[in-house]
C-alpha cells in the first residue's frame, strides 16, 4: 500500500530564509508525487508534481521539489520564503497499482517577517 | 471560472439529522472523490467515484452514502448525523489517469451539535 509521511508539523523560518518542507514515502513501485497548499478556509491548490524525468522539479509560486529515489523523499523547497507563503502544505503519492492520491498529514508553514 | 463546487460553505446541524453536501465539477473530469479534513489527520479519503456509475468506499466510510449522479455531480449523504463528523468536507476530480493530480472544491464547513 502506498503512504506519505510528513515528518515536521510545523515549519518556521524568517522571511528572505530557505524554506524546506519534507516528505518521505512508500510505494511498490514508481511514485507519482504532488505536493499541495491551503491558505486559511480555502481548497487546496496544486503546486507541483513529479512524473518522471529530472529529479528538481519547478512548481507554481517560486517552489521546487527534488525527488530522491534512493531516500524516498520529495522535499518541498523555497529559497527565499516569503510572509505569504505562510499555509498548510500537503505531500500527496500515487502508485501504479492505485489511481488514488494518498496524501500526508500536512506541515504548516508560518514565515515570520 | 471552471473548477469544482461545493454547497453549502457552512452548516450547523443537530445529532441525527441529515443531509446532504453537494458537489459538481465543470472540467469534463472522470474521477471525483470526497475527503474529510480534521486537525492533525491530514485528508481521509471517504468515497471515490472511478468513473460515472460507479462508486467505492475509501478508508472512513461509515456513516456516509454518495450518489455519482452524472459526470458532474457527486454528493455525500449523512443519514444520521453524529458529533464525530463535525469536519471540514472537501470534494474533489480528476482526469484519473496516473498523471493527474486532483482539482479540488473550497469546502464545506460542517459542525454537529
Amino acid at each position: 500500500a502506498q503512504s506519505v509521511a510528513q515528518p515536521e508539523d510545523q515549519v518556521n523560518v524568517a522571511e528572505g530564509n530557505p524554506l524546506t518542507v519534507k516528505c518521505t514515502y512508500s510505494v511498490s513501485g514508481n511514485p507519482y508525487l504532488f505536493w499541495y497548499v491551503q491558505y486559511p478556509n480555502r481548497g487546496l491548490q496544486f503546486l507541483l508534481k513529479y512524473i518522471t524525468g529530472d529529479n528538481l522539479v519547478k512548481g507554481s509560486y517560486g517552489f521546487e521539489a527534488e525527488f530522491n529515489k534512493s531516500q524516498t523523499s520529495f522535499h518541498l523547497k523555497k529559497p527565499s520564503a516569503l510572509v505569504s507563503d505562510s499555509a498548510l502544505y500537503f505531500c500527496a503519492v500515487r502508485d501504479i497499482n492505485d489511481y488514488k492520491l494518498s496524501f500526508g498529514a500536512g506541515t504548516t508553514v508560518t514565515v515570520r517577517a | 471560472n471552471a473548477g469544482v463546487t461545493q454547497t453549502p460553505k457552512f452548516q450547523v446541524l443537530k445529532t441525527g439529522q441529515s443531509m446532504t453536501l453537494q458537489c459538481a465539477q465543470d472540467m469534463n473530469h472522470n474521477s471525483m472523490y470526497w475527503y474529510r479534513q480534521d486537525p492533525g489527520m491530514g485528508l481521509r479519503l471517504i468515497y471515490y467515484s472511478a468513473s460515472e456509475g460507479t462508486t467505492d468506499k475509501g478508508e472512513v466510510p461509515n456513516g456516509y452514502n454518495v450518489s455519482r449522479l452524472n459526470k458532474r455531480e457527486f454528493s455525500l449523504r449523512l443519514e444520521s448525523a453524529a458529533p464525530s463528523q463535525t469536519s471540514v468536507y472537501f470534494c474533489a476530480s480528476s482526469e484519473g489517469g496516473l498523471f493527474y493530480g486532483y482539482t479540488f472544491g473550497s469546502g464545506t464547513r460542517l459542525t454537529v451539535v
